[in-house]
């Protein structure tokens, strides 16, 4: 089975603080995605990348910025967190040759206070 | 660019009950379109995905979907509910970005099911 993990499953930080969420997943995929997931407003993407080194802006960019240094491992980083940012934040990853389907992790909840 | 509408925000049945759950999209070529479930506390698991072909779909837990090109939607349905369906469903659809081999969603804002034992 794909696995996707995801470091933290809640996080509480403070403002300003810089934050790192962790995502890593076992079936060598090639790309790798970030959401978050906000009531009322379903999944939003933020990141993805599609290879080492590689990354595209999502819908929701603004704030976050993403690593991707190794195939399995693909980090959300909040430069200086906000109150706003308070969220649950969901990877994904998925390959090419199963067009579309996206295998999530559990998620990590973030508060920022 | 493309767009998914859920309707329904919340719906509630009884057990044993059938569901029908909404989802239109609006998307300029043949859409790729999924139904995705999520669990209390859980990530997504995905129930179902139409590429092409047969319009009727099966899936896992004994949901279907069915796509309809004319009315633009993408509707799950399950016969008879169980109280472990109790989640909140979400509808997507894929989007080929083109150049990159990467393939975005966009997914709908959910449906959250109550099931009433």
């Amino acid at each position: 089975d794909v696995k996707v993990t995801q470091s933290s499953r809640y996080l509480v930080k403070r403002t300003g603080e810089k934050v790192f969420l962790e995502c890593v997943q076992d079936m060598d995929h090639e790309n790798m995605f970030w959401y978050r997931q906000d009531p009322g407003l379903g999944l939003r993407l933020i990141y993805f990348s599609y290879d080492v080194k590689m990354k595209e802006k999502g819908d929701i960019p603004e704030g976050y910025s993403v690593s991707r240094e190794k195939k399995e491992r693909f980090s959300l980083i909040l430069e200086s967190a906000s109150t706003n940012q308070t969220s649950m934040y969901l990877c994904a990853s998925s390959n090419p040759g199963t067009v579309y389907e996206q295998y999530f992790g559990p998620g990590t909840r973030l508060t920022v206070t | 660019a493309q767009s998914v509408t859920q309707p329904d925000i919340h719906i509630t049945v009884s057990e044993g009950a059938s569901l029908e759950l909404r989802c239109n999209y609006s998307y300029g070529a043949t859409p790729y379109l999924f139904w995705y479930v999520q669990s209390p506390g859980q990530g997504l698991q995905l129930l179902l995905k139409y590429f092409s072909g047969d319009t009727l779909v099966q899936g896992i837990k004994g949901f279907e979907a069915e796509f309809k090109r004319s009315q633009s939607s993408f509707n799950l349905r399950k016969p008879s509910v169980h109280w472990s369906d109790a989640a909140e469903y979400f509808c997507a659809v894929g989007d080929a970005y083109s150049g990159a081999g990467s393939y975005q969603l966009t997914f709908g804002k959910g449906t959250k099911l109550s099931v009433i034992p």
